[in-house]
């Protein structure tokens, strides 16, 4: 069975521009959650998606954004791109959304210059 | 954001060896979980825990969640070299976020042949 899966891969975008990044759960996993992972830190929590809605949202400001498919599949939106928003932005499935284990993808490189 | 307490932060150990990690946090966890994540790519579960003072075994890997649901332990024995990597644990189910999980920054193994 395929697992989470990411795109792109890698991607390269200077400040200011807008980033669109692709994610599909593991096949009868509704819930998608996202991530964002800087350099020597653990990741850290962005958004949860389940059943098209979302359910949960860190502390991060409103330039990021996302969104849920009928298909469970999301995307996770970042407008105005600071330096500081270079990082690995891993995204998790997990079949519902409370207390659920969630399986990561191999997450998508960003990098702002 | 907040991060749990995981120490230690990095061990470089000969082959053979037993290692022990452990993780903290001055919040209860309904769920802990233990990742590892290679360079480059996403964390992949290694073992689940949900109930408190549960002890699992995953091959020659056994994790515990404490009594107190503040704290985890993960240990290896007879570590080989591809037990590189970092180790992440993370917790679940915090104070009504049952969405998220929280993360620790990570303990890096390094395993000498």
């Amino acid at each position: 069975d395929a697992g989470v899966t990411q795109s792109p891969t890698h991607l390269i975008k200077t400040r200011g521009q807008h980033v669109t990044l692709r994610c599909s759960p593991i096949s009868g996993h509704k819930s998608v959650s996202w991530y964002q992972q800087v350099l020597g830190q653990g990741p850290q929590f962005i958004f949860q998606y389940y059943e098209k809605e979302e359910r949960g949202r860190g502390n991060f400001p409103d330039r990021f954004s996302a969104r849920q498919f009928p298909n469970y599949s999301s995307e996770l939106n970042v407008n105005a791109l600071l330096l500081g928003d270079s990082a690995l932005y891993l995204c998790a499935s997990s079949p519902g959304h409370i207390q659920e284990t969630q399986y990561f993808g191999p997450g998508t490189r960003l990098l702002v210059l | 954001g907040q991060q749990l307490n995981q120490s230690p932060q990095s061990m470089f150990i000969q082959e053979g060896e037993d290692v022990s990690m452990n993780c903290t946090s001055s919040s209860i966890f309904n769920t802990w979980l233990w990742y590892k994540q290679d360079p480059g790519e996403g964390p992949v579960l290694l073992i689940a825990l949900y109930k408190a003072g549960e002890l699992t075994s995953n091959g020659r890997l056994t994790a515990q969640f404490g009594i107190t649901r503040k704290d985890s332990f993960l240990n290896i024995s007879a570590s080989i070299p591809s037990d590189v990597g970092i180790y992440f644990c993370a917790g679940g189910g915090s104070g009504g976020s049952n969405y998220k999980l929280t993360f620790g920054k990570g303990t890096l193994l390094t395993v000498n042949p």
